[in-house]
C-alpha cells in the first residue's frame, strides 16, 4: 500500500528565509504527487502536483518541489517565507490504478516568525 | 462559483445522538470524497462518490457511520449514534472529472465536530 511521511511535525522559520519541507513516499511505481496547504479554518489548497516530465515542479504562492526518484521524495521548497505562509502543508499521493484515491502525510505546521 | 459548502460549519452533540453532516459539491463536478482530520491519524479518505454513486467506502470507520449521494448537488454523512471517538474535523471534496490521482481535488471549509 501506499503510503506518505513527512518527518517534522512542526518548523519555524524567520521571514525572508528559505523553507524547504519534506515528503517521503512509499510505493513500487511512479506515483502522483502533491502538496496542498490548509489555512487555519479552512480546506486544503492544491500548491502543486507532479504527475510525469519535469522533476522540478513550479506552484503557487512561489513554492516549488522536486521529485526525486532514487530518494523517493518530494520537498516543498520556498526561497523566502512570508508571514501569510504560515499553515499547515500536507503531502499526498496517488496512482492510477487506485483510482481516486489520495493518501495524505500527517501535515508539517509552519509558523513564520516576524 | 461559490466553492464547495459544508454545514454546519460546527456541530457540538452528546454521546448517541445521531449527526447529520452536509456538502454541496461544486456545480459541474463529478466526484465528492468525504475526508475525516485528526491530530492522531491526519486526513483520512472515509468515502468517495462518481456521478453520485459510491466507489469505495472501505475508510468508512464503521456501521455506525453511512453516506448518501441521492443527486448531484448534494451529499450527506450520517453518524448514528455518535461516539466522542468522533469528534474531527469532516471535510467534503470535489473534482470536475472523479479522478484526484490526477486534477485538483476542491475542499469544503470542513465541519469541526464535537461529541460530547
Amino acid at each position: 500500500a501506499q503510503s506518505v511521511t513527512q518527518p517534522d511535525i512542526h518548523i519555524t522559520v524567520s521571514e525572508g528565509a528559505s523553507l524547504e519541507l519534506r515528503c517521503n513516499y512509499s510505493y513500487g511505481a511512479t506515483p502522483y504527487l502533491f502538496w496542498y496547504v490548509q489555512s487555519p479554518g479552512q480546506g486544503l489548497q492544491l500548491l502543486l502536483k507532479y504527475f510525469s516530465g519535469d522533476t522540478l515542479v513550479q506552484g503557487i504562492k512561489g513554492f516549488e518541489a522536486e521529485f526525486k526518484r532514487s530518494q523517493s521524495s518530494f520537498n516543498l521548497r520556498k526561497p523566502s517565507v512570508h508571514w501569510s505562509d504560515a499553515a499547515e502543508y500536507f503531502c499526498a499521493v496517488g496512482m492510477k490504478s487506485s483510482g481516486d484515491k489520495l493518501t495524505f502525510g500527517t501535515g508539517t505546521r509552519l509558523a513564520v516568525r516576524p | 462559483d461559490a466553492g464547495v459548502i459544508q454545514s454546519p460549519r460546527h456541530e457540538v452533540t452528546e454521546m448517541g445522538q445521531e449527526v447529520t453532516l452536509r456538502c454541496k459539491p461544486i456545480s459541474g463536478h463529478n466526484s465528492l470524497f468525504w475526508y475525516r482530520q485528526t491530530m492522531m491519524r491526519g486526513l483520512e479518505l472515509l468515502i468517495y462518490f462518481n456521478n453520485n454513486v459510491p466507489i469505495d467506502d472501505s475508510g468508512m470507520p464503521e456501521d455506525r457511520f453511512s453516506a448518501k449521494m441521492p443527486n448531484a448537488s448534494f451529499s450527506t454523512l450520517k453518524i448514528q449514534p455518535s461516539e466522542p471517538r468522533d469528534s474531527a474535523v469532516y471535510f467534503c471534496a470535489s473534482t470536475r472529472t472523479g479522478r484526484a490521482t490526477n486534477e485538483k481535488l476542491f475542499f469544503g471549509s470542513g465541519t469541526q465536530l464535537s461529541v460530547l
